[in-house]
């Protein structure tokens, strides 16, 4: 069974702070990718990375930024948290393929305040 | 502008078959079309995965028409258990990659 897990299932951080939120993917997946998930919204794509220390941008990457130093983790970074990113954020992984068969972690719920 | 487009919310009954549509423009024939299934508090789940005609596995069918301007996600005998949140995923593999989700649906299966 492909298991995506991700550091916190609840997050609690005050404006300015830097935030940090963690993937891991335990299946050898070369794609992982971070969403964020708002009511009416749906999911839209912050980033995706297809190789280690390979990123590249999706819908809305402003204000983010991403790590993958290991091709298990993907990290999302939070240079300057700020209200409008409180948000429920989602990790996925994915083979190579140009269906992008996700699989999803269980989602970090993060509040900024 | 890749879009997807799909109801905001079905009703069912159980033992209905459930058909929900996805409408997405500007699709090559290379795209793939993907749907999932998403419970409260957790992480969508992959149901089926396909990118033209028809596909079927043990929980769903997915048809693809010839113009490809919509998808059909199509659940057999609905139960309560299938009340969840459902999202079509579009591929757009032209150009790069741009992963475009639906807005998803809301799908209500009563007794």
């Amino acid at each position: 069974d492909v298991k995506v897990t991700q550091s916190s299932r609840y997050l609690v951080k005050r404006t300015g702070e830097k935030v940090f939120l963690e993937c891991v993917q335990d299946m050898d997946h070369e794609n992982m990718f971070w969403y964020r998930q708002d009511p009416g919204l749906g999911l839209r794509l912050i980033y995706f990375s297809y190789d280690v220390k390979m990123k590249e941008k999706g819908d809305i990457p402003e204000g983010y930024s991403v790590s993958r130093e290991k091709k298990e983790r993907f990290s999302l970074i939070l240079e300057s948290a700020s209200t409008n990113q409180t948000s429920m954020y989602l990790c996925a992984s994915s083979t190579v393929g140009q269906g992008y068969e996700q699989y999803f972690g269980p989602g970090t719920r993060l509040t900024v305040t | 502008l890749a879009k997807t487009t799909q109801p905001i919310s079905m009703d069912s009954y159980e033992g209905q078959e459930v058909n929900i549509t996805c409408s997405h423009n500007n699709i090559a024939t290379n795209d793939y079309i993907t749907w999932y299934q998403q419970f409260p508090s957790q992480g969508p789940r992959f149901i089926i995965q396909g990118y033209k005609t028809k596909v079927t596995n043990e929980v769903a069918s997915l048809f693809i028409p010839a113009d490809r301007k919509s998808s059909t996600l199509s659940l057999p005998r609905v139960s309560l258990s299938d009340t969840a949140v459902y999202y079509c995923l579009v591929a757009f593999n032209q150009a790069g990659t741009a992963l475009i989700f639906g807005k998803g649906t809301t799908l209500s299966v009563s007794s």
